[in-house]
């Protein structure tokens, strides 16, 4: 079956970095996208992968390991309004996304 | 600004009676979906349409329906909402150039069931 797991909950201090994880289990595999989250409003996207390695976009990185399964999301300089969910997602081989339940990330001051 | 656009933000139903959502957008996209989503889960795939070819997921209820007239509009019929169909329904486009398929979401509709 298709799968992906990431951790529910984590909490991190302003300023600091945090990295958040995901693994991913797809019949195929066309790229690994990552989706921040307010509550109660609509995912906005942060970073597509589909090679191996590391893609920085300002505060904000994804690394993708495709023989791994795995991929992460590193947050650095962590402000308050960061505090969302965070949702990981893979592209099937149908090129449709399946969905983590995302991780809610607490920023504490 | 080019978007997607979800009508109304919220909705609120009596058990059993009808509802339709409706989403739009301005980005001259080929795909729509319709997502459920409920709390602190996953978005769940409930229809997509690749510009007017319809696909059905194999676990949505019977109970949804949808329309999409043109390329611009999509409808969500809610048949006879039951207390568990009280979510979050969110619309979303893409491109379909695959194999990137970023998707573009609306605000949502968040469906009460009295």
């Amino acid at each position: 079956g298709q799968n992906i797991d990431q951790p529910t909950e984590m909490t991190a201090t302003e300023g600091a970095i945090v990295q958040i994880n995901c693994t991913y289990q797809t019949s195929g595999f066309n790229g690994l996208f990552w989706y921040q989250q307010h509550a109660g409003e609509a995912p906005t996207f942060l970073s597509y992968n589909v090679l191996d390695g590391l893609e920085e976009k300002g505060r904000f990185s994804s690394f993708l390991s495709r023989s791994k399964g795995y991929s992460y999301l590193l947050l650095k300089e962590l402000q308050m309004k960061d505090s969302a969910s965070y949702l990981c997602a893979a592209e099937d081989s149908n090129y449709q996304l399946i969905w983590g339940a995302g991780t809610k990330l607490i920023i504490k001051p | 600004d080019a978007m997607v656009i979800q009508n109304p933000r919220y909705q609120v139903t009596q058990f059993g009676k009808p509802v339709t959502l409706s989403c739009s957008q301005t980005l001259n996209h080929n795909v729509m979906y319709w997502y459920q989503q409920k709390s602190s889960q996953a978005p769940k795939l409930l229809f997509h349409y690749y510009d007017k070819d319809f696909n059905n997921e194999a676990d949505t209820p019977d109970n949804f329906q949808s329309r999409r007239p043109n390329t611009s509009f999509c409808f969500l019929d809610i048949r006879s909402p039951g207390l568990g169909d009280a979510a979050m329904y969110l619309c979303a486009t893409s491109s379909g150039t695959e194999p990137y398929n970023e998707q573009f979401f609306g605000p949502g509709t968040r469906l009460t069931v009295l």
